[in-house]
């Protein structure tokens, strides 16, 4: 088993609608997690970042995170054509540690 | 800022030569990571340092990889001999201490091994 699960998609959203990706982890002794998006032949680019149970907003964003059912939501609200990438989810165990990540789930947004 | 700079950008070889790829870290970041991503396995860990030392090599496929970071500003990773299954993108990234772990990635450099 994968420490960081993703299912791969792709996900297909209209624009305008909410896309909700997630994410599942093995290691109950994970305590941070990450969503980086990547547009086809770039680099991850940091767009949200969770370290306690609950919902975290930014902008169209919102992470959630539930540590004791081990999942990681990422929603993106008014999708747009732009958002089209590929989304990773990845977990910390400490501060200065490794960070492990997911396989990438597929977003496309169609006009 | 240049942000983490790689080289090359690309790099086409044959199989069995030496392929050395380099990575500048931002400055003030002490800690560099090595990642590999192909379409199969995803974004895999090599190996990373802290302060110029390799604190987790587990991710090395094999003992033709290896990595150096001789000072604070520069990195290298190198695969000899070079094989086919060695082609992918291999990432730079670096990270300040006490800022929130994000990680910086470079540019990439896109390997392909004939």
């Amino acid at each position: 088993q994968k420490e960081v699960e993703q299912n791969s998609g792709p996900l297909s959203v209209p624009e305008g609608a909410i896309a909700s990706l997630n994410c599942t982890y093995s290691d109950r002794g994970s305590q941070s997690f990450f969503w980086y998006r990547q547009y086809s032949g770039k680099s991850p680019e940091l767009i949200m970042f969770i370290y306690s149970n609950g919902d975290k907003e930014d902008g169209r964003f919102t992470a959630q995170l539930n540590k004791a059912s081990q999942y990681v939501f990422l929603l993106i609200r008014d999708s747009q054509p732009s958002d089209s990438a590929t989304y990773l989810c990845a977990g910390i165990k400490a501060a200065g540690n490794k960070l492990t990540f997911g396989g990438g789930t597929r977003v496309l947004v169609k006009p | 800022d240049a942000g983490v700079i790689q080289s090359p950008r690309h790099e086409v070889t044959e199989m069995g030569q030496e392929v050395t790829l380099r990575c500048k870290p931002i400055s003030g970041h002490n800690s560099l990571f090595w990642y590999r991503q192909t379409m199969m396995r995803g974004l895999e860990l090599l190996i990373y340092f802290n302060n110029n030392v390799p604190i987790d090599d587990s991710g090395m496929p094999e003992d033709r990889f290896s990595a150096k970071m001789p000072n604070a500003s520069f990195s290298t990773l190198k695969i000899q001999p070079s094989e086919p299954r060695d082609s992918a993108v291999y990432f730079c990234a670096s990270r300040p201490t006490g800022k929130g772990e994000k990680l910086f990635f470079g540019s990439g450099t896109q390997l392909s091994v004939l």
